[in-house]
């Protein structure tokens, strides 16, 4: 079992749409947790990290579920810009070790 | 904001050949480096942690005689790759660390690598 599974998608939606993402951890132990964009071909990219309480950062939404070991993104009045893999990250110790999910694509269309 | 600069960003050589990536933090001393690479659609995977001073430790399965790294100074590491083989061709990444918290790995542009 990988240690973070995403859906790889695509999922594609007309601007404006709303989506979820979702992500699972397989280490009950792991302590941090992440959002990244990765454009084609491209470094990632942090977008927001995660915290217990869930947060918010403009049209982007992220949730963590430990019991369940589950975290969610949602995006808001999707843009075009929004176009791109969104990987889901969890640091299991404070090596600042992170383990990557494999990624979710996104394709916003107008 | 935090830039962290990899070079060169594309390779293309014959099968045997070495190739040397280099990763420098432009503005911030990193005490702590790391060195992913990524296939085709999937995800990336921690290769090693380069910390400046010391031995890299490497990930199970990353073969240290094969994957040279280098950190001897706070702002640069280098990745090389010794008698690369096609199975070599993938996208490598560095990051960097200023060590004030897991959100401060900032990471370079990348390194398509393709062996022929």
């Amino acid at each position: 079992r990988k240690e973070v599974e995403q859906d790889p998608g695509p999922f594609n939606v007309p601007e404006g749409a709303t989506v979820a993402f979702n992500c699972t951890y397989s280490n009950s132990a792991s302590q941090s947790f992440f959002w990244y964009r990765q454009d084609c071909r491209k470094e990632p990219k942090l977008l927001m990290s995660v915290y217990s309480s869930g947060n918010e950062d403009g049209r982007f939404t992220a949730q963590l579920n430990r019991a369940s070991q589950y975290i969610s993104l949602l995006i808001r009045d999707s843009k075009l810009s929004d176009s791109a893999t969104y990987l889901c990250v969890v640091n299991v110790d404070s090596s600042y070790k992170l383990i990557f999910g494999s990624g979710t694509r996104l394709l916003v269309r107008p | 904001g935090a830039v962290v600069s990899q070079h060169p960003s594309r390779v293309i050589c014959k099968s045997g050949t070495s190739v040397k990536i280099e990763c420098r933090s432009l503005d911030f001393q990193a005490t702590t480096m790391f060195w992913y690479r990524q296939f085709p659609k999937q995800s990336l995977m921690l290769m090693a942690t380069s910390n400046e001073g010391s031995k890299a430790t490497y990930e199970q399965g990353v073969e240290k005689d094969k994957f040279l790294i280098n950190h001897a100074s706070l702002t640069l590491s280098t990745l090389t790759v010794t008698s690369a083989h096609p199975e070599d061709s993938s996208f490598y990444i560095c990051s960097a660390s200023e060590g004030q918290g897991l959100a401060s790995q900032h990471f370079g542009d990348g390194t398509r690598l393709s062996i022929l």
